[in-house]
């Protein structure tokens, strides 16, 4: 079975650009999370949905980041515009519903210059 | 909110035995998740713990005690290959939000 698949896996743009992450999680998890992990830090969340509803994104900058989940199956997250603080890996995870384990992505490696 | 705290890094011998520690502060508890994170990789999980006590996998275990928000993770016969960050994650009462630790970084030498 195929794991969470994300793209790009390395991004390099300059401040005030914008950028986009792309996550399609493993066939039939209902839940999916976008987490941003910064150097010697664990993941922290910035949103998740249950389908294609955002049931939290208390954690998501909303002046600057965006998500969508159209379909409830794969998501995008982007930022516009990027500051150099956003450098950091950006994780997608999903999990079956209710299930305890969340299954995590690959990453995109972000860094704003 | 959550405050969860673990060593930043721990250095052993290929074959022997390490004990990671978590302490943690929460409002409301529902869970305590270990992941292994290699360099460059994707966090994998490893262990749940939900009531007290000892959960043994293989080489791995992982303890918790709810009343002294407290949780070990204990890995044995350490491998090269154990080399990686482990993070300590709680989850929240009432929704499936995990918090994580900044990770412990376990170098295994020969």
């Amino acid at each position: 079975e195929a794991g969470v698949v994300q793209s790009p896996r390395y991004k390099i743009i300059e401040k005030k650009q914008p950028v986009a992450f792309w996550c399609n999680p493993i066939s039939g998890h209902n839940t999916l999370y976008w987490y941003r992990q910064n150097l010697g830090q664990g993941p922290e969340l910035l949103i998740r949905y249950e389908n294609e509803e955002a049931v939290d994104d208390s954690q998501l900058p909303k002046d600057r980041f965006s998500a969508e989940r159209l379909k409830g199956v794969d998501s995008t997250l982007k930022i516009q515009p990027a500051e150099l603080g956003d450098s950091a890996v950006y994780l997608c995870a999903s999990s079956p519903r209710g299930y305890n384990e969340q299954f995590f992505g690959p990453g995109t490696r972000l860094t704003v210059l | 909110g959550q405050n969860i705290d673990q060593p930043t890094e721990m250095t052993a011998t290929e074959g022997a035995i390490v004990q990671i520690n978590c302490t943690y502060q929460t409002s409301g508890f529902n869970g305590l998740f270990w992941y292994q994170q290699h360099a460059g990789e994707a966090p994998t999980f490893l262990s749940y713990n939900v009531l007290d006590g000892l959960e043994e996998k293989g080489r791995f275990s992982s303890f918790l005690s709810r009343s002294k928000g407290y949780s070990y993770l204990l890995l044995k016969e350490l491998q090269m290959k154990d080399s990686a960050s482990y993070l300590c994650a709680v989850r929240s009462r009432g929704d499936y939000k995990l918090s994580f630790g900044a990770g412990t970084t376990v170098t295994v030498r020969a």
